[in-house]
């Protein structure tokens, strides 16, 4: 079966770094996505990759390994505001996307 | 400008009712889906339709079943409310995933909660 594995929930303080894991098995890979969610809102997209390496995006930076079936969603110079659920999402070889259950971090001042 | 809209925003309801949630996209998009979100707050993927045409169907009860009158449209009318309904759903758009996956993000309308009594 296909299923995305990461953290239920994560704390870090104000100013700090935190990095979200992703693992995934799924049959076929067509790039993965992470989004952002907050409380009683929408997602809203964050990062794509489909090679292996780090993408960087401001504060946030998204790596991926094929072989491993992994990445990580790395949050710097964190503020309160970045408290939210953050999701991860693959796209299987039919172009469906394959949802983790999000991972709901907590900032602290 | 709103690029994906779902109206109502909140519907309260009883069980047994019949009730329909519109969604509209002006992104041009070929393709719109239908979500599930629980109180765990896991998304579910429920319908997919590409230029018109249903693509994705997830074993979903067919008391819930999409109409898409047009590409910009893709409405769900759910029969028969129960309370295990009750969840927020969103609609949203992308391109053709299967033209390119590197353009193809999902844009996620606001959200209707759904609470069936």
């Amino acid at each position: 079966g296909q299923n995305i594995d990461q953290p239920t929930e994560m704390t870090a303080t104000e100013g700090a770094i935190v990095q979200i894991n992703c693992t995934y098995q799924t049959s076929g890979f067509n790039g993965l996505f992470w989004y952002q969610q907050h409380a009683g809102e929408a997602p809203t997209f964050l990062s794509y990759n489909v090679l292996d390496g780090l993408e960087e995006k401001g504060r946030f930076s998204s790596f991926l390994s094929r072989s491993k079936g992994y990445s990580y969603l790395l949050l710097k110079e964190l503020q309160m505001k970045d408290s939210a659920s953050y999701l991860c999402a693959v796209m299987d070889s039919n172009y469906q996307l394959i949802w983790g259950a999000g991972t709901k971090l907590i900032i602290k001042p | 400008d709103t690029a994906v809209s779902q109206t109502p925003k909140y519907l309260v309801t009883q069980m047994g009712n019949d009730k329909s949630i519109k969604c509209e996209q002006n992104l041009g998009h070929d393709t719109m889906y239908w979500y599930k979100q629980d109180s765990k707050k896991f998304l579910k993927i429920m319908f997919s339709y590409n230029n018109k045409e249903l693509i994705i169907n997830e074993t979903v009860p067919n008391r819930f079943s999409p109409k898409s009158p047009d590409k910009a449209h893709l409405n769900l009318h759910i029969n028969s409310l129960e309370l295990g309904d009750s969840a927020v759903y969103f609609c949203a758009s992308s391109q053709d995933p299967a033209r390119d996956s590197s353009t193809d993000t999902q844009y996620f309308g606001p959200g209707t909660r759904l609470t069936v009594l």
